[in-house]
């Protein structure tokens, strides 16, 4: 069974600084993993993938995130925010399957000026 | 950019009354999905299509629901009589056969009154 944790359901960061989105996940297969970005009131757009290619993954906007299979961690950074980066962050895991996701409860991001 | 389209965006409806949504998956794809998210919620699967029948579906998803591809391009969610707990947002997905990451449309939000 797959299923993600996400610690902090809000964060708040100011504009110019890290931001950092923790995810963790829970599989009994290797994992797919994937961040979405959902902005108020749209739908949930990719951010990125991982597909057990490199553990490093860089995503649109300047966002990356490693694959930590020993902490079984997939947590979301960005050197930099913006203003444009407050929006809601889901982490989600799928199985080898690559049916069903499962998503996290979702951090919701808060760019201070 | 193609992407997933999904009609109506928002529908208002009584409870007990049926309500068919409505999407339109990229049109390469294979693999379609619904999911929905009550407000404040994660989003949750309900339920996988491929090849013209369901592969996978949750416990959320009783005999009320249903699915179709009626043509080679629509993919609905029926709902047969609709409750007050089937207030959410619904999104559709679709997936290309040779990846994993799923693509959303941008959700019908469903109000049952």
């Amino acid at each position: 069974a797959q299923s993600v944790t996400q610690l902090g359901s809000h964060v708040s960061v100011s504009e110019g600084a890290l931001v950092l989105l923790r995810c963790n996940y829970s599989s009994s297969v290797p994992p797919y993993l994937f961040w979405y970005v959902q902005y108020p009131n749209q739908g949930l757009q990719l951010l990125l993938k991982y597909t057990s290619a490199a553990t490093l993954v860089k995503g649109i906007n300047g966002f990356e995130a490693e694959f930590k299979k020993s902490e079984t961690s997939f947590h979301l950074t960005k050197p930099s925010a913006h203003m444009s980066d407050a929006a809601e962050y889901f982490c989600a895991v799928s199985g080898t399957t690559g049916n069903q996701f499962y998503f996290g409860t979702g951090t919701s991001l808060t760019v201070i000026p | 950019e193609p992407e997933v389209t999904q009609t109506p965006s928002h529908q208002v409806t009584q409870m007990g009354q049926e309500v068919i949504l409505r999407c339109v998956p990229i049109s390469n794809h294979l693999y379609f999905y619904w999911y929905r998210q009550i407000l404040g919620q994660k989003v949750e699967f309900l339920v996988s299509f491929y090849n013209n029948e369901i592969s996978e579906k949750s416990e959320i998803f009783d005999d009320q629901f249903s699915v179709e591809r009626p043509d080679g391009s629509n993919f609905t969610l029926k709902i047969r009589s609709t409750k007050l707990e089937d207030s959410a947002m619904y999104f559709c997905a679709s997936r290309a056969a040779v990846s994993y990451e799923q693509y959303f449309g941008p959700g019908t939000r469903l109000t049952v009154t």
